[in-house]
């Protein structure tokens, strides 16, 4: 069974510009999750989906994040402008439901200098 | 919101020891999830405990969910190099808008030294 892939790996930007990151969950899975992983920190749940819709996006700073999850697959995490303090690990998650355990993809690791 | 504290924050043990990483819940678990992450890698899951008391094990890694629900504990027996990394646990919510969300404490590094 193939895993969460998740696109750039790597990404390094400049402040105020925006980037992107992609997610492919597992097939079949209903829930996705966006984490932002601070070096040192545990993993802060940034937005979850229910098929395409969002169930939590409370942690989500909207004036600059945003995120869609069209026709309840793949997933895009879109920064813009970016800052220094988004510099950060994004992993994606997904579940069969909202109850069970989380497969998590390698995350992409985003520098903003 | 559910609060996660992991203690210790990091551990340094010699191959062949036994350790122990726990995590208290600011409010009872309605499920409870062990994570590793290697160093700038995305998160395995371990194991995942539900029920007051409950424990499981997976080759040398024992976690155990208290009876009142709010404390878990992960046992490591004889360290390996290979065991090192950092232990995430992580908890849904009970109900209401909590439920389904799945939240981290702020992770333990563990060392092993051969």
């Amino acid at each position: 069974e193939a895993g969460v892939a998740q696109s750039p790996r790597y990404k390094i930007i400049e402040k105020r510009q925006s980037v992107a990151f992609w997610c492919n969950p597992i097939s079949g899975h209903a829930t996705l999750y966006w984490y932002q992983q601070i070096l040192g920190q545990g993993p802060k749940l940034l937005i979850q989906f229910q098929n395409n819709g969002v169930v939590d996006d409370s942690q989500l700073p909207k004036d600059r994040f945003s995120a869609e999850r069209l026709k309840g697959v793949d997933s895009t995490l879109k920064i813009q402008p970016a800052k220094l303090e988004d510099s950060a690990v994004y992993l994606c998650a997904s579940s069969f439901n909202r109850v069970t355990e989380a497969f998590f993809g390698q995350g992409t690791r985003l520098t903003v200098v | 919101s559910q609060e996660l504290e992991q203690s210790p924050q990091s551990l340094i043990v010699q191959e062949g020891k036994n350790l122990t990483i726990n995590c208290t819940s600011s409010k009872t678990l309605y499920g409870l999830y062990w994570y590793k992450q290697k160093y700038g890698e995305g998160l395995i899951f371990l194991m995942m405990l539900q029920k007051g008391g409950e424990e499981k094990s997976h080759e040398k890694i024992t976690a155990k969910l208290d009876e009142k629900k709010q404390q878990s504990s992960l046992h490591i027996t004889a360290s390996q190099p290979s065991h090192a990394g950092i232990y995430l646990c992580g908890a849904e919510g009970a109900g209401g808008t909590s439920y389904g969300k799945l939240t981290f404490g702020q992770g333990t590094i563990l060392t092993v030294h051969p």
